[in-house]
């Protein structure tokens, strides 16, 4: 099963917005809308930031959204700030009642 | 606030058992499912498995044959048991609430495999 295709890198100035995008097939994100993205800062715990594709947990500043269109998600960063700055997964159910991550991508605030 | 610790040894020599055990404080086990992931040193995230709190378990089909997760309701503890380990398998290991989507997280624990 391969990992779903982010970009290594997006970087943005601050106040800006950036989206990265989480490239999946019919068999993972096309399939189901249980997508979800974390957060995670050098030598710590990943943090939930989406769960099933838009939704935004209890204490998750709404500069963070999520979509889906077909075969691909995304996660959206509005106002950029400079806490920001991280390591971005996407994951998502498939067909094989698995569940797969993205390859990950780091965020640069300029 | 729900906690999660994983405990476990630090290193694991080519070819043995990997075993991690993780507690929850805070919360009860029921109903959640309870996760293990792993990332490798400098790479990305990968599911390995969970175990739902009336025994149900569903592993990454890529490990399935050397994974095994198991329950222990009354210490609110969960446990992950990795065979046959090689150098592949160092990785920091992470315990979570969740099948899918994971709200809750250790704080992690690296396990090296070495001689």
């Amino acid at each position: 099963q391969s990992a779903l295709t982010q970009p290594a890198s997006v970087s943005g100035s601050p106040g800006q917005s950036i989206t990265i995008s989480c490239a999946g097939t019919s068999s993972d994100i096309g399939a189901y809308n249980y997508v979800s993205w974390y957060q995670q800062h050098p030598g710590k715990a990943p943090k939930l930031m989406i769960y099933d594709v838009s939704n935004r947990p209890s204490g998750v500043s709404n500069r963070f959204s999520g979509s889906k269109s077909g075969n691909s998600a995304s996660l959206t960063i509005s106002g950029l700030q400079a806490e920001d700055e991280a390591h971005y997964y996407c994951n998502s159910y498939s067909t094989t009642n698995s569940y797969v991550f993205g390859t990950g991508t780091q965020v640069t605030v300029l | 606030q729900v906690q999660l610790q994983e405990s476990g040894p630090g290193l694991v020599k080519p070819s043995e058992t990997l075993s991690l055990t993780c507690t929850v404080s805070g919360g009860s086990i029921s109903p959640f499912h309870w996760s293990w992931l792993r990332q490798p040193p400098g790479e990305g995230l990968e599911w390995i498995g969970y175990i739902h709190f009336s025994g149900n378990t569903n592993y990454n089909p890529s490990l399935k044959s050397r994974v095994t997760i198991s329950l222990d309701t009354p210490k609110n503890q969960f446990s992950l048991t990795l065979n046959s380990v090689t150098a592949a398998d160092t990785a920091v290991y992470y315990c979570a609430r969740g099948a899918g989507w994971y709200g809750f997280w250790g704080q992690g624990t690296l396990v090296t495999v070495s001689s």
